[in-house]
């Protein structure tokens, strides 16, 4: 089994609509990071959570919001979607640990907004 | 200016050939480093850290360059399977090891 899951893999929305995206891991780590990809522009840090309290804005954080409901549940909601949130979403995970810092990515989800 | 950069490419060699990518990075106040691959539509995976002496991995070799602020990553004797983009990753801020990641480098090797 993947350590690192996301679900959906793939999703299809209208403008408008309140999405969640969900990744769950198995590795234990305390580190969890959603990410967004587009294409040519590589990936972009959208929240991330070091611990079950701590939350952290990333680069692009605006339109979106997260949950951390466990160590092993990290959410992603675009409360509002609209059609330039289409991209590929990662979730990876990281254990804590001065400069070995190697992040572990889900398979990512597929968004599109119409 | 972006705060890693790479060049797009493509690199595109032939089997067999050497290759290299060069990743630069802002700020000198980074603290670790490294190379990921990702294939088409597919999640990032760590291909290797890079240490400050430089390291090796078969036929990969990466070097880091504090000076200058660049990273570096050889491949000898390419592989149809090295075809993939090479992501350079860059911790920053004092203790909180966000990772930065650069664009991305296309590799294509042809036969």
């Amino acid at each position: 089994d993947a350590d690192v899951t996301q679900t959906p893999r793939n999703r299809i929305t209208k403008t408008g609509k309140r999405i969640m995206l969900e990744c769950s891991q198995t590795k234990g780590h305390d580190r969890m990071y959603w990410y967004r990809q587009d294409p040519g522009l590589g990936l972009q840090l959208i929240y991330y959570s070091f611990d079950v309290k701590d939350i952290n804005k990333g680069e692009i954080s605006d339109g979106y919001s997260v949950s951390r409901q466990a160590q092993a549940k990290f959410s992603l909601s675009l409360e509002s979607a609209i059609p330039n949130q289409t991209a590929l979403y990662f979730c990876a995970t990281s254990e804590r640990g001065a400069f070995t810092d190697t992040q572990y990515f889900g398979p990512g989800t597929r968004l599109t907004v119409l | 200016r972006k705060e890693v950069e790479q060049d797009p490419g493509p690199f595109n060699v032939p089997e067999g050939a050497t290759v290299a990518f060069n990743c630069t990075y802002s700020n000198s106040a980074s603290q670790s480093f490294f190379w990921y691959r990702q294939d088409c539509r597919k999640e990032p995976k760590l291909l290797m850290s890079v240490y400050s002496s430089g390291n090796e991995d078969g036929r990969f070799t990466a070097q880091l360059n504090r000076a200058s602020q660049y990273i570096s990553l050889l491949i000898r004797d390419s592989k149809l399977s090295d075809s993939a983009t090479y992501l350079c990753v860059v911790n920053v801020g004092g203790g909180s090891y966000i990772p930065t990641f650069g664009r991305g480098t296309s590799l294509i090797v042809h036969p």
